[in-house]
């Protein structure tokens, strides 16, 4: 079963337009969640993780529990924010390896 | 600060040769891992690691072994290598458990024929 969804395997924004990049998950308890990124010839990073709630590079990302999603924004992007990004939720109360997982990403492409 | 270092950047194999993805940290992290990267279906986890001497498996464990001798070195090995595991595999490590950061490696890119 999908546990994590990233719908969108590539978005295509102009330079200064807002970006929602979307990340829906399937678990009824509550999880931790965060959200890599892999630049262009970089190592992939941890770019936030929603119980530090802060903003890395102009993004935040807010769980909503109701709708089960912890989606990624940015109101104005920036080309040097083209990426490949992906949501990964622990979806436990414990460090239980096998319920950590991945999306399966979305590139993002800002274009001048 | 190296980090997270894996050996080959790219490999490629023929159907059932052997062979060990390495990977070495110098930071002293008790959790390792290995995932598997493949086109749509982002990463998926192989193995895991806690500390020396212990590993269980993850996600996706068939095709591949695990053994964590120290706490820098966690060898990923393909016992007879299938044209499946064609992938790019990645190591990470983390202080503490996953909900800390994971460091990432460069990664492999195996092709097998």
């Amino acid at each position: 079963a999908q546990r994590v969804t990233q719908p969108e395997k590539l978005l295509s924004v102009f330079k200064g337009a807002p970006v929602e990049l979307k990340c829906n998950y399937s678990y009824s308890g509550s999880p931790e969640l965060f959200w890599y990124v892999q630049y262009s010839r970089q190592r992939l990073q941890l770019l936030l993780r929603h119980i530090s709630r802060e903003s890395i590079k102009g993004f935040t990302a807010d769980l909503n529990k109701g709708e089960t999603s912890f989606h990624l924004k940015k109101p104005f992007a920036q080309e040097e924010d083209s990426a490949m990004y992906y949501c990964a939720p622990i979806l436990s109360d414990y460090d239980n390896f096998n319920k950590f997982y991945f999306g399966s990403g979305t590139k993002l492409n800002v274009k001048p | 600060n190296a980090g997270v270092t894996q050996t080959p950047k790219f490999q490629v194999l023929k159907t059932g040769q052997s062979m060990t993805l390495q990977c070495a940290q110098d930071m002293n992290h008790e959790y390792m891992s290995w995932y598997r990267q493949d086109p749509g279906m982002g990463l998926r986890l192989i193995h895991y690691s806690v500390g020396a001497g212990i590993t269980d498996q993850g996600e996706v464990p068939n095709g591949y072994n695990v053994s964590r001798s120290t706490t820098e070195d966690f060898p990923l090995r393909l016992l007879s290598a299938a044209p499946s595991q064609t992938s790019v595999y990645f190591c990470a490590s983390s202080r503490g458990g996953w909900k800390n950061i994971q460091y990432f490696g460069a990664g492999t890119r195996l092709s097998v024929l």
